[in-house]
């Protein structure tokens, strides 16, 4: 079984600051990974993924994510906060045996401050 | 590449009760994938459907079911609802059933039992 651990279930920082947004992954086969934005009443965006190749990926809004094996990580990074950044964000695995769900970390709320 | 839609958006039934939901994907996407989000939580996954057959499903109970029709629409169904079933319910469209393949995420629908 594949399950993702989100690390720090809020996280605050300066409009400008470096964004880091944690997700550390547990599955025996190799994973597919993916990171997701939910704004309030509102459902989940896809920000980036990672499927196979090269292992810095590059997603929306200036958002990346890096898959690191020896350390079972895809952190989330952006270098400049926006105060529309501010919203829930989920880290997902799923790996080539699923087939089809996709696995939830319990999301990070991100809070973006003048 | 986004346009999935749910009904009703919110909706308050109460204990013992049955509730269908419904889902629109996006024209041509083969796929539809039912998730629950309790408040606080990450979407866990109900079930999948691939053209109109179900094509996985997670530790949910029989009571909870679907149908995927041949226009692109999807219904969830959950009988004999129990206060636990309180959630925000999504589903999501993509093109096929691979893992690898993007799921878009319509705004969901609001469940409240009581």
């Amino acid at each position: 079984a594949q399950s993702v651990t989100q690390l720090g279930s809020h996280v605050s920082v300066s409009e400008g600051a470096l964004v880091l947004l944690r997700c550390n992954y547990s599955s025996s086969v190799p994973p597919y990974l993916f990171w997701y934005v939910q704004y309030p009443n509102q459902g989940l965006q896809l920000l980036l993924k990672y499927t196979t190749g090269a292992t810095l990926v590059k997603g929306i809004n200036g958002f990346e994510a890096e898959f690191k094996k020896s350390e079972t990580s895809f952190h989330l990074t952006k270098p400049s906060a926006h105060m529309s950044d501010a919203a829930e964000y989920f880290c997902a695995v799923t790996h080539s045996n699923s087939g089809y769900a996709l696995n939830f970390g319990k999301g990070t709320s991100l809070l973006v401050t003048p | 590449e986004t346009g999935v839609t749910q009904s009703p958006t919110h909706l308050i039934k109460t204990r013992g009760q049955q509730v269908t939901l419904r889902c629109s994907s996006q024209s041509g996407h083969n796929t539809v994938s039912w998730y629950q989000q309790a408040l606080g939580q990450g979407p866990q996954f109900i079930f999948q459907y691939y053209r109109e057959e179900e094509n996985g499903r997670g530790n949910f109970p029989p009571r909870f079911s679907g149908l995927q029709f041949p226009n692109y629409s999807s219904e969830l169904n959950v009988n004999a609802l129990e206060l636990d079933d309180s959630a925000l319910y999504l589903c999501a469209s993509s093109l096929g059933a691979e893992p690898t393949d993007t799921q878009y995420f319509g705004p969901g629908t609001r469940l409240t039992v009581l």
